[in-house]
């Protein structure tokens, strides 16, 4: 079956910049989404298609996929971004939902 | 507005069964399929399976084969999750998500499982 590899743990700075991987085989040939879930709540999309946002999302979020490695990139982080982020695609191989193992941003 | 509202929370036995409604607002609840994913206390997220409400078909899986069912009735806009056999390892928030091509981009806010003695 197919696994997506994430770190536990990231931490940056307040108006730095946090990069969380997200690793699989040849992932760059798959469109990859990605979740924000801050405790108690539900997870909301802040990134589909490798790079494009839904509405509401700020422009501080983007994302990148290229070879084994999808990449969510949020710039000028804030307190308000500290959170559990989940990586997402669909292996058509099996036709199954995978989902990354989540990391948590923390914020210094 | 666009919303899924999910069915209040559950205390089960084990091996007991138990039943999880998601009802769809907002949009055509036919013209988009339905995820169910489940979060254990502490852990990330884990796919169950899905739904196409207007044929009814699912998919599912293969870790929830044969103890899972995804149903709908499509006259009142809603979606079911139905696991058997529960044991404590199934305590857990139940998600329905509304899916956009392969991504989810509604979510219901979680039904809390308890299964215990």
């Amino acid at each position: 079956s197919y696994v997506l590899t994430q770190p536990p743990s990231v931490s940056v700075a307040p108006g730095q910049t946090a990069r969380i991987p997200c690793g699989g085989n040849n992932i760059g040939s798959k469109g990859v989404h990605w979740y924000q879930q801050k405790p108690g709540q539900a997870p909301v999309l802040v990134v589909y298609d490798d790079n494009d946002r839904p509405s509401g999302i700020p422009e501080r979020f983007s994302g990148s996929n290229s070879g084994n490695t999808a990449t969510l990139t949020i710039s000028r982080v804030e307190a308000g971004d500290e959170a559990d982020y989940y990586c997402q695609v669909w292996d058509s191989s099996s036709d199954h939902l995978v989902f990354g193992g989540g990391t948590k941003l923390t914020v210094l | 507005q666009v919303q899924l509202v999910q069915s209040g929370a559950e205390v089960k036995k084990p091996g007991a069964s138990v039943k999880v409604s998601c009802k769809a607002s907002g949009f055509t609840f036919t013209h988009y399929d339905i995820n169910w994913v489940r979060q254990a206390p502490g852990q990330g997220l884990e796919w169950m399976g899905w739904m196409n409400p207007n044929s009814g078909d699912t998919g599912y899986a293969q870790k929830f084969q044969g103890r899972v069912t995804i149903t709908r009735n499509t006259s009142i806009s809603t979606a079911y999750m139905e696991l058997s056999s529960l044991r404590s390892e199934d305590t857990a928030v139940y998600y329905c998500a509304r899916v956009e091509t392969t991504n989810m981009d509604v979510w219901g806010k979680g039904t809390t499982v308890t299964v215990s003695s």
